[in-house]
């Protein structure tokens, strides 16, 4: 069974554009959630959608958005980019069955490292 | 609400030697409580879970954890370790909303 699936895997952005990550989820998992990784935060939680509507949202200005289609694949956006945004974004899908969090066992993508300069 | 403290930054052992991992957790409720493996440049992979069945879990690649609630922990073994085990590891533990910790980078020396 194919595993969770992000594209791209590298980008390189300037500040002030935009992004936009794709997650392709586990076949049959509903839930997708988003988190960003860099050296000094650690891993953080950014959002999570599920039957595509968005559950859960972290602490993260609006700068960030995400949507998640009826197929489960979920895109992640970021408009104006800064310096900081520079991170690796990962994507884990769940095949929650509705519970938020729990026992459900998150299995993520290779994540998609995005440089801003 | 719940919050998870991975005690050590890094730690280092020689291969063929035990591996331990600390993790201390707080939490309102029960958690269910995770270990996951990230090798560099790549994503998350679950190692093993605790989810209120027998507090001694065990796990992918020789790895255990055990379940202490009196101590609020959920350290993670191995009792010798692999080359291979080189990478970094995240206690997370989750009441409705999973948190992760900080990440312990482990260095297996040859």
């Amino acid at each position: 069974k194919a595993g969770v699936t992000q594209t791209p895997r590298y980008l390189i952005k300037t500040r002030g554009q935009q992004v936009t990550l794709s997650c392709s989820p586990i076949s049959g998992h509903r839930s997708v959630s988003w988190y960003q990784q860099t050296p000094g935060q650690g891993l953080q939680f950014l959002f999570e959608y599920f039957s595509e509507t968005q559950r859960n949202k972290g602490n993260f200005p609006g700068r960030f958005s995400g949507r998640q289609f009826s197929n489960s694949r979920s895109e992640m956006n970021v408009s104006t980019l800064e310096l900081g945004d520079s991170a690796l974004y990962l994507c884990a899908s769940s095949d929650t069955t509705g519970r938020r969090g729990g026992a459900n066992v998150l299995t993520f993508g290779a994540g998609s490292r995005l440089t801003v300069l | 609400a719940q919050s998870v403290t991975q005690l050590d930054s890094h730690v280092s052992v020689s291969e063929g030697t035990p591996v331990l991992l600390r993790c201390n957790y707080s939490s309102s409720y029960s958690p269910s409580l995770f270990w996951y493996v990230q090798h560099p440049n790549k994503g998350l992979q679950l190692l093993l879970k605790y989810t209120s069945a027998a507090t001694l879990v065990k796990g992918i690649n020789g790895f255990e954890a055990e379940f202490k609630k009196s101590e609020t922990s959920f350290h993670l073994t191995k009792p010798s370790a692999h080359m291979s085990d080189a990478a970094e590891y995240f206690c997370v533990v989750s009441d409705g909303d999973m948190r992760f910790g900080a990440g312990t980078r482990l260095t297996v020396k040859p």
